[in-house]
């Protein structure tokens, strides 16, 4: 069964402290690994897309990063506006066709403070 | 900047009412999606539409919802009899192509009583 666990829950930092999260995923086929923010009671909002082992994207303080079996979204020197739900995805390749669909982690809650 | 934009924000029904939540995707986009967020959970897949026809679907989307395109540019879920079960926060998600890179509007927050 495609799953996508991600680590910590939750994670509390200072502002200016560097840190990672893990996404882990399990997948029969991998069409792509995509990160996004969700902010409370809105929307999860992208930031990267991942195609390949090796690969990385970076966004301002964020750096993404694939391997073979997990992905890590690194924060640098994060501020506080950083706060917010970090979510991963999954898009699994299916032979059926179906290659639509996104399968989502639980998230990590990601609080900074100043 | 282009946004998907959904109505209502919030809507509480009665079990076993008909409920249409409605969606405006960005214009140029092709792909249309509705995902479920049960409160404190993850969120879920419910269906992928293209081409004016439902391109993959869940198990949750079973016989009570229905997803249409009346329009050019309306995009709508309906649950025909809601369920306490129901109760979650519906986005609805559009792309330019058929990849994970989706743009989710802010929701609607069903509350079913």
């Amino acid at each position: 069964e495609d799953q996508v666990t991600q680590s910590p829950e939750a994670l509390r930092l200072q502002e200016g402290e560097s840190s990672s999260l893990n996404c882990s995923y399990t997948v029969s086929g991998l069409r792509g690994l995509f990160w996004y923010r969700q902010d409370p009671g809105k929307g999860p909002e992208f930031l990267f897309t991942l195609y390949s082992a090796g690969e990385e994207k970076e966004k301002e303080r964020l750096k993404a990063t694939l391997t073979k079996k997990e992905s890590f979204l690194h924060i640098t020197a994060p501020k506080p506006e950083d706060s917010a739900t970090y979510l991963c995805a999954v898009q699994p390749l299916e032979f059926s066709g179906g290659y639509n669909k996104l399968i989502f982690g639980a998230g990590t809650r990601l609080a900074v403070h100043p | 900047e282009p946004e998907v934009t959904q109505t209502p924000s919030h809507q509480v029904t009665q079990m076993g009412q008909e409920v249409i939540l409605r969606c405006v995707p960005i214009s140029n986009h092709l792909y249309f999606y509705w995902y479920r967020q049960i409160l404190g959970q993850k969120v879920e897949f419910l269906v992928s539409f293209y081409n004016n026809e439902i391109s993959e679907k869940s198990e949750i989307f079973d016989d009570q919802f229905s997803v249409e395109r009346p329009d050019g540019s309306n995009f709508t879920l309906k649950i025909r009899s809601t369920k306490l079960e129901d109760s979650a926060m519906y986005f609805c998600a559009s792309s330019d192509r058929g990849s994970g890179e989706l743009f989710f509007g802010e929701g609607s927050r069903l509350t079913v009583l």
